[in-house]
């Protein structure tokens, strides 16, 4: 089946610094890769759809200039946490969808604590 | 209203028990449903998609109502390992293939 790479796994940074999260769709090509965050006990909250080539689709209540999402090829999305504070803190998962399987596939997720 | 709900559980269960989720959607222009199991702090893996006419896959059987638009897992014969919260994901006509929106989980657990 088809793959998605996530990665770091986890992470712990100083407020105020900047965290890049990379995910990777191994083995085929996503036009389209989600980026959803997931606090404890909650649901997956989509934050943007990543667009290779053009500018991400962000949800409402999501700063685009907080959250940095670069969709430069067809494998690869970078979501970047500008300026983390202790509130970002949170579980990131990535998604891409593979028109070949017709199915929907989850990084593994990153886990983000920010001191 | 939420446009996808799950009751969050948890469901606790003896090992063997047949138990059930149900997942309501709010968007009647719903057209692709899914189960994902997700295990504490990993991703979701796909469990089954779910189609109208339902579908088995060993001790598993989703179902679709379109109707009453709710979706159901039926797991049969509990296993220990089938402890996990069990999302559902609902798309909609007019979104990215695979924009899809989740419900909180039913958190299932199966004890000896």
């Amino acid at each position: 089946g088809a793959v998605v790479s996530q990665h770091p796994s986890w992470v712990i940074c100083k407020s105020g610094t900047s965290v890049k999260i990379e995910c990777r769709s191994l083995d085929f090509q996503a036009t389209t890769m989600f980026w959803y965050r997931q606090f404890p006990k909650q649901s997956l909250m989509l934050m943007a759809t990543s667009n290779e080539g053009s500018k991400a689709t962000y949800e409402q209540g999501v700063e685009k200039d907080k959250f940095l999402i670069n969709h430069a090829s067809l494998t690869l999305s970078t979501l970047t946490v500008t300026s983390a504070h202790p509130e970002d803190s949170s579980f990131y998962i990535c998604s891409a969808y593979s028109l070949r399987n017709e199915k929907l596939f989850f990084g593994s997720g990153t886990q983000l604590s920010v001191l | 209203r939420k446009e996808v709900e799950q009751d969050p559980g948890p469901f606790n269960v003896p090992e063997g028990a047949t138990v059930a989720f149900n997942c309501t959607y709010s968007n009647s222009a719903s057209q692709s449903f899914f189960w994902y199991r997700q295990d504490c702090r990993k991703e979701p893996k796909l469990l089954m998609s779910v189609y109208s006419s339902g579908n088995e896959d060993g001790r598993f059987t989703a179902q679709l109502n379109r109707a009453s638009q709710y979706i159901s897992l039926l797991i049969r014969d509990s296993k220990l390992s089938d402890s996990a919260t069990y999302l559902c994901g609902v798309g909609y006509y007019g979104g990215s293939q695979g924009n899809l929106i989740f419900g909180k989980g039913t958190k299932l657990s199966v004890k000896p």
